[in-house]
């Protein structure tokens, strides 16, 4: 089963920031925070991970409570092409053997843009 | 980022009939490749992991004689769909892992659809 909780929706106006939250109030220590988003009919896209500090990268940014219960994935300035679902997902730390170490997707939450 | 690439990316076949996808990492190797299904409006599911050299370990509740995986080498992973029905029919998509570190990196193919008639 997914270790996280999202929205199943949300809207967010063209050009406007889109923040996704993403509760994960049972990770442990050794396990990171990842994001990846799926446009229609293609396969999952990395867009960043992380494990207690905040992350930034071209695409988007990844802040992390300092309790680490939650998170928020931030596209800065959000475009028609970012109309996907974006899922969250928790994952242990490379060299630690069991589930923990797959990519389990849960629902996710589907991001639409509007123009 | 790394390329993951899929071939076919769709194919039709009668019911009966094998098809065999592949999956290839194609400016990286990767140690371990997993196999993902996706019905129409559901979340991706995990099939199998597979390891180069060794055998595919199969999520629960997935027939290892029904889809067969083949892991030649660190940058080909080969799914066959054996005796294939029409509910075999889905979105199937592969991905690439390598170890960064402390985290891993993972990539997908853009993934293939198969219809069963």
């Amino acid at each position: 089963d997914a270790k996280t909780t999202q929205p199943t929706s949300m809207d967010c106006a063209e050009g406007r920031a889109a923040n996704l939250p993403c509760n994960h109030s049972t990770i442990s220590g050794n396990e990171y925070v990842y994001w990846y988003r799926q446009i229609h009919s293609q396969g999952p896209q990395y867009i960043i991970h992380g494990l207690k500090n905040n992350e930034t990268n071209e695409m988007a940014s990844l802040i992390i409570t300092e309790d680490r219960k939650s998170s928020t994935l931030i596209l800065p300035h959000a475009t028609l092409r970012d109309t996907a679902v974006y899922y969250c997902i928790v994952r242990g730390l490379a060299g630690y053997g069991g589930a923990t170490n797959k990519l389990i997707f849960g629902t996710g939450t589907l991001l639409a843009v509007q123009p | 980022g790394a390329v993951v690439s899929q071939h076919p990316s769709w194919v039709i076949c009668k019911s009966g009939t094998s098809v065999k996808i592949e999956c290839r990492s194609l400016d990286f190797q990767a140690t371990t490749m997993f196999w993902y299904r996706q019905f129409p409006k559901q979340s991706l599911m995990l099939m199998a992991t597979s390891n180069e050299g060794s055998k595919a370990t199969y999520e629960q509740g997935v027939e290892k004689d029904k889809f067969l995986i083949n892991h030649a080498s660190l940058t080909l992973s080969t799914l066959t769909v054996t005796s294939a029905h029409p509910e075999d029919s889905s979105f199937y998509i592969c991905s690439a892992r390598v170890i960064a570190g402390w985290s891993y990196e993972q990539y997908f193919g853009p993934g293939t659809r198969l219809t069963v008639t």
